[in-house]
């Protein structure tokens, strides 16, 4: 069955430092990749998608991922977070050949950001 | 205008009832989904709808009754509650094949479903 994980449990860091955030997934055919933010006590956003062509991503509020087939990953990065960046988030994956439209969620990462 | 919406935001009610969360879409979207979140945060897929027609039915106990009248509306009907089913329900929706746009998913504010 197709999983995805993601490493980062809980993540504190301080306004300005760097962010990356671990997905990787299994399955070995065409996938669509996704990373989602849930804001307390707010709805999931899509912050950013890969269906294909350049792997390297860009999303909302500064957000980027690199899809690297090799490795199954999907990591998420921000050069500089900011303290409104504090949330949840989700990676996902859709397996391109189901035609279903479902998604398989990572197990979320906490994202603290310390003012 | 908000895309996909769904009601009520919060539920509470005891063991053993039966109650309905409603969700609407207007983004012309063929297909709808219910998710559940649990205590830890986890979502996992429950149910989806493709045009009116089940097209995903994952292990979901059968107390839970998905309801879609037509493309825009997708409603979850859940009989004799149990303490386990409190979580935070989320209704999607999102177009399947490429050729009719986006595959992203959109989702509602969630409904908090707490039984006591």
């Amino acid at each position: 069955a197709q999983s995805v994980s993601q490493h980062n449990h809980h993540v504190i860091l301080s306004e300005a430092a760097s962010l990356e955030l671990g997905c990787n997934y299994s399955y070995g055919g065409t996938v669509n990749l996704f990373w989602y933010v849930q804001y307390p006590g707010q709805h999931l956003q899509l912050l950013l998608k890969y269906f294909s062509g350049d792997p390297l991503v860009k999303g909302i509020k500064g957000f980027e991922a690199e899809f690297i087939k090799s490795k199954f990953s999907f990591n998420l990065r921000k050069p500089s977070v900011q303290w409104s960046d504090t949330a949840e988030y989700f990676c996902a994956v859709n397996v391109g050949s189901s035609n279903t439209g479902k998604l398989i969620f990572g197990q979320g990462t906490t994202l603290q950001v310390k003012p | 205008d908000t895309a996909v919406s769904q009601t009520p935001k919060y539920l509470v009610t005891q063991m053993g009832n039966d109650k309905s969360i409603k969700c609407e879409q207007n983004l012309g979207h063929d297909t709808m989904y219910w998710y559940k979140q649990d205590s830890k945060k986890f979502l996992k897929i429950m149910f989806s709808y493709n045009n009116k027609e089940l097209i995903i039915n994952e292990t979901v106990p059968n107390r839970f009754s998905p309801k879609s009248p037509d493309k825009a509306h997708l409603n979850l009907h859940i009989n004799s509650l149990e303490l386990g089913d409190s979580a935070v329900y989320f209704c999607a929706s999102s177009h399947i094949l490429r050729s009719a746009g986006n595959t992203e998913a959109f989702f509602g504010q969630g409904t908090r479903l707490t039984v006591v």
